[in-house]
């Protein structure tokens, strides 16, 4: 149980296109998913917290619109890097928590997904 | 402020015994977690402790004591697939996740 997809793993694009990651959770309802991003060798940086129905809330310094997020439902969360610049390429993973886990504080990850901005 | 430590890199030879190590400072406790993160991979989840003490789990065992602000991560008989970063991390007051920068683990036969 607790499984999280993301989709696309990896995507390369060129500089001013925009990009849309999905994070699904597929045996459970998140209430909540998270976005982080993560340079090479380095911590994971949350971006932004998402619940399902309500505005995300960005971390400080995280442009909210630049990185577009959506939780339209209780499976499903979108993150979309507007405008694309080399500087935004990185790992991007997903997480959720909500109902249904061994414990409801549990945030379970995604895969990820590679943007490389050309 | 939050802070989370963790050694930055640690060795170990197959077989053996590791304790990796976590010291927190946090606006409030909601418990602690352990993920693994293989490189090029997403974090997968170890264990969580929101009590004190010790849950074993298999060849990892992972110890709380909130007083201290303290916890280890234990994997016993280790393999070379145990090569990985190990990340500690405390949910605050407002069950916003703290994240430690992780301790790589390096697994020599």
């Amino acid at each position: 149980g607790a499984v999280v997809s993301q989709h696309p793993s990896r995507v390369i694009c060129k500089s001013g296109t925009s990009v849309k990651i999905e994070c699904r959770s597929l045996d459970f309802q998140a209430t909540t998913m998270f976005w982080y991003r993560q340079f090479p060798k380095k911590s994971l940086m949350l971006m932004a917290t998402s619940n399902e129905g309500s505005k995300a809330t960005y971390e400080q310094g995280v442009e909210k619109d630049k990185f577009l997020i959506n939780h339209a439902s209780l499976t499903l969360s979108t993150l979309t890097v507007t405008s694309a610049h080399p500087e935004d390429s990185s790992f991007y993973i997903c997480s959720a928590r909500g109902q249904g886990q061994l414990t409801q504080e549990t945030q379970y990850f995604g895969p990820g997904t590679r943007l490389l901005v050309l | 402020g939050q802070n989370i430590d963790q050694p930055t890199e640690m060795t170990a030879t197959e077989g053996a015994i590791v304790q990796i190590n976590c010291t927190y400072q946090t606006s409030g406790f909601n418990g602690l977690f352990w993920y693994q993160q293989h490189a090029g991979e997403a974090p997968t989840f170890l264990s969580y402790n929101v009590l004190d003490g010790l849950e074993e789990k298999g060849r990892f065992s992972s110890f709380l004591s909130r007083s201290k602000g303290y916890s280890y991560l234990l994997l016993k008989e280790l393999q070379m697939k145990d090569s990985a970063s190990y990340l500690c991390a405390v949910m605050d007051s407002n069950y916003q996740l703290i994240w430690g920068a992780g301790t790589k683990l390096i697994i020599k036969p």
